[in-house]
């Protein structure tokens, strides 16, 4: 297994582009989810997802969209970068029992720069 | 939702020392993970640890889920221990994981 998988690695973008964070597992999980790290905040949760088709806003989601047609991929969209979209961006998946108690597991991570 | 508190934000020890990492929770969890993110950026999965104690090699946690805390513990420690060390964990029925701020730990040579 692949796990999860991010593309691209590194991203250099200008105010005001739009792009699309890939994200992809091969473990047939069920819960998928974006964080975002900077500097001295830890990972911040963007949105989730509980399977196909359903998908929810976490603690700071603003200024990013997402989708779930899979159950192995969950892009992040974000449709005007702003400088403070700069950051690191983790995906992770757990299997999703309705109770919180699976581990999760995380994806390499994309470093995004916005000038 | 939780809080997750770290302590310390900083260590630096020098190598062959050992170690314990503190994350206490505002209320009780579900799951509990210990994660090690090192000088590359990736984040490793070392422990999910809900309850009681577990063991890796030179590596190993406690959770006290009814005193809501959980200590990482790292004995001999080496230049390759170095990074941040993050605690995690869910609450309810939640898949949400809320991350503390981390320990950055140094080891010297």
């Amino acid at each position: 297994n692949a796990g999860v998988t991010q593309t691209p690695k590194f991203q250099v973008l200008k105010t005001g582009q739009s792009m699309t964070l890939q994200c992809a597992q091969d473990m047939n999980h069920e819960y998928m989810s974006w964080y975002r790290q900077d500097p001295g905040m830890g990972l911040r949760l963007i949105h989730y997802s509980v399977g196909a088709g359903i998908t929810d806003q976490g603690e700071v989601p603003n200024g990013y969209n997402v989708s779930r047609s899979t159950t192995e991929d969950f892009p992040l969209r974000l449709l005007s970068a702003a400088p403070s979209q700069t950051s690191v961006y983790f995906c992770a998946s757990s299997p999703a029992d309705g109770q919180g108690k699976n581990e999760q597991f995380f994806g390499p991570g994309t470093r995004l720069t916005v000038l | 939702g939780i809080q997750v508190e770290q302590s310390p934000p900083d260590l630096i020890l020098q190598e062959g020392a050992n170690s314990t990492l503190r994350c206490n929770f505002s209320d009780s969890v579900n799951n509990l993970q210990w994660f090690h993110q090192n000088p590359w950026g990736q984040l490793i999965n070392l422990f999910y640890i809900p309850s009681g104690t577990k063991q890796n090699g030179r590596l190993s946690a406690t959770t006290v889920a009814t005193e809501r805390y959980s200590l990482l513990y790292i004995s001999s420690s080496q230049t390759t221990d170095s990074g941040v060390y993050f605690c995690a964990g869910t609450q309810g029925g939640s898949e949400k994981l809320v991350f503390g701020k981390g320990t950055k730990l140094t080891v010297n040579p």
